[in-house]
């Protein structure tokens, strides 16, 4: 059962506008998101987090927004440029002992000259 | 500047073969972390270990085995290598011992074919 769903797999935007990646999610223990962007042969690097003790987390192009009540994150990417072209993963844990990170599916991210 | 590297960037093995595939970081961290990425499938965590000797299993333990000697060395096993295991295998670490919440450290990757 995926617990960590990211339905679309691929978007294309133009450079210099808003790029929206969504993220939905079923387990409701999960209380932090975290967002890692991937290029073609290089490992996954962080990327952006947020707890759910807060709705928004900024961190200069890049915000994550989290809605607990509708289990749903996305990552706003504004302005949009050709280096954000990636794969980006959305992954979610939960508190306890014995709490994984678990990860998307990924989303592959264009952003067109 | 942090660094997780891995013994091979591309690796191919025949069926029925004992793969080994290593990882290294250099950050002192306590949790390592081996996961294999697939398209359509995103990343899926096998094992992980959270101090030296200790191993627990991820989500797809099944086929795999591992070994944590040293605190900075993270070793991936498959016993006999399958067809299936084809893949992208990517090592992780993370500080904090006890919590697996910190931000993970990735190598770049194995990119391994079983024929």
């Amino acid at each position: 059962d995926q617990q960590v769903k990211q339905n679309s797999p691929s978007l294309s935007v133009q450079e210099g506008r808003i790029s929206i990646l969504n993220c939905d999610y079923t387990n409701s223990m999960f209380d932090y998101f975290l967002w890692y962007k991937k290029y073609p042969a290089e490992g996954p690097t962080f990327l952006i987090s947020i707890s759910s003790i807060k709705d928004k987390n900024e961190d200069g192009r890049f915000t994550v927004f989290l809605n607990k009540s509708a289990k749903h994150l996305s990552l706003h990417i504004v302005p949009s440029q050709p280096g954000d072209s990636a794969v980006y993963f959305c992954a979610a844990i939960s508190t306890g002992a014995n709490s994984k990170l678990t990860f998307g599916k990924g989303i592959t991210l264009s952003v067109r000259p | 500047d942090v660094k997780v590297t891995q013994s091979s960037r591309y690796l191919v093995k025949r069926t029925g073969e004992k793969v080994f595939l290593e990882c290294v970081q250099d950050m002192d961290h306590e949790n390592m972390f081996w996961y294999r990425q697939d398209p359509g499938l995103g990343l899926r965590l096998i094992y992980f270990s959270y101090d030296v000797k200790m191993k627990e299993k991820g989500d797809i333990p099944e086929g795999y085995s591992v070994s944590r000697e040293k605190k900075e060395r993270f070793s991936l096993i498959l016993e006999s290598a399958s067809t299936n295991q084809t893949s992208m295998y990517l090592c992780a670490s993370s500080s904090s011992a006890g919590t697996l919440r910190d931000e993970q450290y990735f190598g770049p990757g194995t990119r391994l074919t079983v024929t």
